[in-house]
């Protein structure tokens, strides 16, 4: 059973489209993100999710709006996408919001390619 | 703010030699966590070994090992016995004990040659 996975693993649009990525967590974990790792393969958080409410929400664009229906699900909707926004975003989830490892479990990624 | 550098972008060695990957990292804080994250061309993000600040022992995983130097900054990761399987992007990263962010390097691409 895939423990954080990530839907769809490729995605290539038009520039001014709007996409989602859908991520799922089935390990029973209250704390989830998003990452993006960029084409120098540079990876930074964009946010960060506790028991579905916002608890890091770095400086992404506003065009970029997460959103948690339950804890096991975070989603990553994207409006007026831009080809800088090509890049594969991850999605990772962790037990509690430290701890003593707040060992992070990473999705497979969604490759984002903006046309 | 906390960085964290990876010094060497490629890496080159030879299958069953022993190779180092360097990273330094910045903060004002005391009690913090660091992790070596391996990413083969999969694009999956594979958690390799982690360092608890408090610890003076250098973590070890079967071949993998950190030099971890706190006054220095300093948490490098040592590969022994290379395989064609360890060849993918290595990123260190940081996580204060407090909060749940990790900051990651800009990563090293490490070839294994047969």
């Amino acid at each position: 059973d895939t423990a954080v996975s990530q839907t769809p693993k490729y995605l290539v649009t038009q520039m001014g489209n709007d996409k989602s990525i859908k991520c799922e967590q089935n390990l029973g974990h209250d704390t989830m993100y998003w990452y993006k790792q960029d084409s120098k393969k540079f990876l930074k958080i964009m946010f960060s999710y506790n028991n579905k409410e916002l608890i890091i929400n770095e400086t992404v664009p506003n065009r970029f709006s997460p959103k948690s229906p339950d804890k096991a699900h975070l989603n990553l909707h994207i409006n007026s996408l831009e080809l800088g926004d090509s890049a594969v975003y991850f999605c990772a989830s962790s037990q509690g919001l430290a701890g003593v490892y707040g060992e992070q479990f990473f999705g497979p990624g969604t490759r984002l390619t903006v046309l | 703010a906390q960085t964290v550098t990876q010094s060497q972008p490629e890496m080159s060695v030879q299958e069953a030699e022993t190779v180092t990957l360097s990273c330094t990292y910045d903060t004002s804080e005391s009690d913090y966590y660091l992790f070596w994250y391996k990413q083969p061309p999969s694009r999956q993000m594979i958690l390799v070994i982690r360092q608890e600040a408090y610890k003076q022992q250098n973590a070890t995983e079967n071949r993998f090992s950190v030099n971890f130097q706190k006054a220095a900054k300093s948490f490098s990761l040592k590969i022994s016995d290379s395989q064609l399987g360890d060849a993918a992007m290595y990123f260190c990263a940081y996580r204060p004990n407090a909060g749940n962010m990790l900051t990651f390097g800009g990563g090293t691409r490490l070839m294994v040659k047969p």
